[in-house]
């Protein structure tokens, strides 16, 4: 069993339809980040965090530490949101990151 | 604003020749990294280091090579490329507050090998 998992694998969605992205982790960590990664392109930190809820611009994540889950959600999303979304973790007492799979966005107009 | 740099952007090697992948970053940044992407898997982390003088492995470090003799330079050397070390490779950076996955990474552009 990977050590972070995302779900879903692969999202479509309509241009304005609010996309909810799931990463779940079994592992202790220090923050969790939220990374996006358009086609062809490099990667880009959207969030990082350690508790709670962070927003910018369209885009919220949230964290239950308890639960060990984070979601990251888009509203009113639109084709340019369309990319890799990917979770990653700080582990514990380390330096190193875990990464997920990744959730490939496709969304139409 | 350069950020994190990385060179050359796409390179082809015939199995056994080696090569050096470049990462430059102006930012200052303590702890810098390489990973690799393979299709289906999450990105994978190879070598990395905290600070000048220090390096350590990651998950999947054999056939790679790294050094830091300078706060802002991080080269990735494959020493004798195989066909499975055919990826796109990453260099990403952060400040270092604690420990280093509790920061913001910047990443390159990336690096695309294939090995025939």
């Amino acid at each position: 069993k990977n050590e972070v998992e995302q779900s879903p694998q692969n999202l479509t969605a309509q241009e304005g339809e609010f996309i909810t992205i799931n990463c779940s982790y079994s592992v202790g960590i220090s923050a969790l980040h939220w990374l996006q990664q358009h086609p062809g392109g490099g990667i880009v930190s959207l969030f990082m965090l350690s508790s709670g809820k962070k927003k910018h611009g369209r885009l919220i994540a949230t964290i239950n530490i308890q639960e060990k889950h984070s979601s990251l959600h888009i509203t009113a999303s639109h084709p340019r949101d369309s990319a890799v979304y990917i979770c990653a973790v700080g582990t514990y007492n380390t330096d190193k990151l875990i990464f997920g799979t990744g959730t490939r966005l496709q969304v139409f107009p | 604003n350069a950020g994190v740099t990385q060179t050359p952007k796409f390179q082809v090697l015939k199995t056994g020749q080696s090569m050096t992948l470049q990462c430059a970053q102006d930012m200052n940044h303590e702890y810098m990294s390489w990973y690799r992407q393979d299709p289906g898997m999450g990105l994978r982390l190879i070598h990395y280091s905290v600070g000048a003088g220090i390096t350590d492995q990651g998950e999947v470090p054999n056939g790679y090579n790294v050094s830091r003799s300078t706060t802002e330079d991080f080269p990735l050397r494959l020493l004798s490329a195989a066909p499975s070390q055919t990826s796109v490779y990453f260099c990403a950076s952060s400040q270092v507050t604690g420990l280093a996955g509790a920061n913001v990474l910047t990443f390159g552009a990336g690096s695309r090998l294939t090995v025939l």
